[in-house]
């Protein structure tokens, strides 16, 4: 059961454009979502993050969009520039009491084309 | 000043053999997490403690045992290694603030089993 899905596993998007990566959840109960960029061989590195009473979270070039109603986040990266070429993983979060346990989405690999 | 490290990053080994990964991070944070990415990449959580006490669990073999000596380290154990024990397993940590629970993410530990 996918409870937190990203259905393109690749974007190629020429730099300078504006890269949308999206991600569509099925758990209501989620409160907080969070994106992650992963480099090969290395563990994935926090990015930017939402909670589910705001619908926009911007920090530089990036920022995250959630629409409630439709379970549905994006990932805005603009201007995208080739460091930014990675795995983008979704990630949304659900309150155990003591500590947050998140699931994942299966990753998108963005590629920024000079 | 690693955050979040773990040793080894590689480990190749027989099946039906013993090996232990190690996971310390130096953020100061309560709660410690491990994390299987299998072959089709999906990043799925497998155990988390807080101040050194076991509190998820997700479905997984007993032959896997992590132990937390202290808040700063947890490792994993895993008994009799069997061909799908084979996977990237990540450590990670994070401090309760609220909703926004954000987790960090050691580089990974490559495991091969033969």
């Amino acid at each position: 059961d996918q409870q937190v899905k990203q259905n393109s596993p690749s974007l190629s998007v020429q730099e300078g454009r504006i890269s949308i990566l999206n991600c569509d959840y099925t758990n209501s109960m989620f409160d907080y979502f969070l994106w992650y960029k992963k480099y090969p061989a290395e563990g994935p590195t926090f990015l930017i993050s939402i909670s589910s009473i705001k619908d926009k979270n911007e920090d530089g070039r990036f920022t995250v969009f959630l629409n409630k109603s439709a379970k549905h986040l994006s990932l805005h990266i603009v201007p995208s520039q080739p460091g930014d070429s990675a795995v983008y993983f979704c990630a949304a979060k659900r309150d155990t009491g003591t500590a947050s346990k998140l699931t994942f989405g299966t990753g998108t690999r963005l590629q920024v084309t000079l | 000043d690693t955050a979040v490290s773990q040793t080894p990053k590689y480990l190749v080994t027989q099946m039906g053999n013993d090996k232990s990964i190690k996971c310390e991070q130096n953020l100061g944070h309560d709660t410690m997490y491990w994390y299987k990415q299998d072959s089709k990449k999906f990043l799925k959580i497998m155990f988390s403690y807080n101040n050194k006490e076991l509190i998820i669990n997700e479905t997984v073999p007993n032959r896997f045992s992590p132990k937390s000596p202290d808040k700063a380290h947890l490792n994993l154990h895993i008994n009799s290694l069997e061909l799908g024990d084979s996977a990237v397993y990540f450590c990670a940590s994070s401090r309760r603030q609220g909703v926004t629970d954000t987790q960090y993410f050691g580089p990974g530990t490559r495991l091969t089993v033969l």
